[in-house]
């Protein structure tokens, strides 16, 4: 079974550019998460992508927005990249049945760097 | 909306002594309440849970109970070694809008030989 995993690694980029991120989510889950956990931090709830459709937003800006494909992998985009915008990203995957919370499995994460 | 707060940190503790780390957490209903780890470098690793009150959750030697009178889920060891430095970060499972993890801001704990 393979877990979740994560590109790239890291990833520098300068104020005002666009960035994307990737995602593929563990065998057998149906949604992704992303979360942003800036240094010092927890992670941040970002939204959410269940049947290729965000299915819940935390308290980020519309610069901040998603895809999930029909394989159930994910991208994050983030537009006009600002210096706080710097952060590791991590994505999420479970298996959502409805009712009660179900376990979210990890990714390593993306670190990224905005000059 | 649903919270958690942290035993703030830095903790820096000798090999062997024991360890507590506190958490409380604020939520609409029973969420299920998660500890992660995260080692230097690392992404996050599910350390232990706990779903319903009274439930204690273990791994590794850590221990937490899901304490719902007194809102909280404190994470335990009796001796910690080296290999447990590392940033831990305790979670709730919320349901409010979308399934998601809510965390507390981390607690850095150093373990000298």
């Amino acid at each position: 079974e393979t877990g979740v995993t994560q590109s790239p690694t890291h990833l520098i980029k300068t104020r005002g550019q666009q960035v994307t991120l990737r995602c593929s989510s563990q065998s057998g889950h149906n949604t992704v998460s992303w979360y942003q956990q800036a240094l010092g931090q927890g992670p941040q709830f970002i939204f959410q992508y269940y049947r290729e459709e965000e299915n819940g937003r935390g308290n980020f800006p519309p610069r901040f927005s998603g895809l999930q494909f029909p394989n159930y992998s994910s991208e994050l985009n983030v537009n006009a990249l600002e210096l706080d915008d710097s952060a590791l990203y991590l994505c999420a995957s479970s298996s959502v049945r409805g009712g009660d919370y179900n376990e979210q499995f990890f990714g390593p994460g993306t670190r990224l760097t905005v000059l | 909306g649903d919270s958690v707060t942290q035993m703030e940190g830095p903790v820096t503790l000798s090999e062997e002594a024991f360890l507590t780390i506190n958490c409380t957490y604020t939520a609409t209903g029973y969420p299920s309440l998660f500890w992660y780890v995260q080692y230097p470098g690392e992404g996050l690793q599910l350390l232990l849970k706990a779903t319903k009150a009274d439930d204690k959750g273990s791994n590794k030697g850590f221990e937490a109970t899901y304490r719902k009178e007194t809102t909280s889920f404190h994470l335990e060891k009796g001796s910690v070694q080296v290999s447990d430095s590392a940033v831990y970060f305790c979670a709730l499972g919320s349901i409010q809008g979308a399934q998601k993890l809510v965390f507390g801001q981390g607690t850095r704990l150093t373990i000298n030989p």
